[in-house]
């Protein structure tokens, strides 16, 4: 099945400090999508990106779709506390056919230092 | 809007029982998810039905299964508990058509097989 290549596995940051996390796949991706956990909870839909190039915005989040299409990033601007969490990434390939389930990544597990 | 809904939020089993879990999905949203998060895991696709129909399940055994019934709202069936099945059991829904890859996450149903 597919796999993606989620990096760095965990971070540890100082509060306003920037964070950079990617993921890679064996495959073309026609979409990527950018999740947050917290404890307990259930994933928060971040960004979703649907072409190659695209590069959006939420916030002090920015996430670009690879030009390759088998890459993602997500960057953090000036990090505060409430970023503390997992991120995953997940897509669906371009050979999923009309399959809707994503493949998720590992996570980053994020921690915010004071 | 109301967001995704699990019940219950927690569930205690014994080995060999079987479990129900259940899910409502946002309004107009008719396709379902389930994934099952391991503790320290990423997200494992299950199952995903759209329009009441079983579109495709992931590489799990028989014994996890499930429906969806005429007002979208979904069951996961799991028989026959194993130690190996205690995970965050997330529930997710989407639109169809444009955007119908965004995929918006339940709080969870936390399963302990003892």
């Amino acid at each position: 099945g597919q796999q993606l290549n989620q990096s760095p596995q965990s971070m540890f940051i100082q509060e306003g400090e920037d964070v950079s996390m990617n993921c890679t796949s064996s495959s073309i991706f026609n979409t990527w999508l950018w999740y947050k956990q917290d404890p307990g909870e259930g994933p928060v839909l971040l960004i979703a990106l649907y072409k190659a190039g695209e590069l959006t915005s939420n916030g002090r989040l920015t996430a670009q779709f690879g030009i390759t299409r088998k890459d993602s990033f997500l960057n953090i601007s000036a990090s505060i506390p409430s970023d503390v969490g997992i991120y995953f990434c997940a897509g669906r390939s371009l050979t999923s056919g009309s399959a809707r389930q994503l493949t998720f990544g590992s996570g980053t597990q994020l921690t915010v230092l004071p | 809007e109301a967001g995704v809904t699990q019940s219950p939020t927690h569930l205690i089993k014994t080995r060999g029982q079987q479990a129900t879990l259940r899910c409502s999905p946002i309004s107009g949203h008719t396709s379902v998810y389930w994934y099952q998060q391991a503790l320290g895991l990423g997200l494992q696709f299950l199952l995903w039905y759209d329009e009441g129909e079983e579109r495709n399940r992931g590489n799990f055994p028989p014994r996890f299964s499930g429906r969806q019934f005429p007002n979208y709202s979904s069951e996961l069936n799991v028989n026959a508990l194993e130690l190996e099945d205690s995970a965050l059991y997330l529930c997710a829904s989407s639109r169809s058509g444009r955007g119908s890859y965004e995929q918006y996450f339940g709080p969870g149903t936390r399963l302990t097989v003892t």
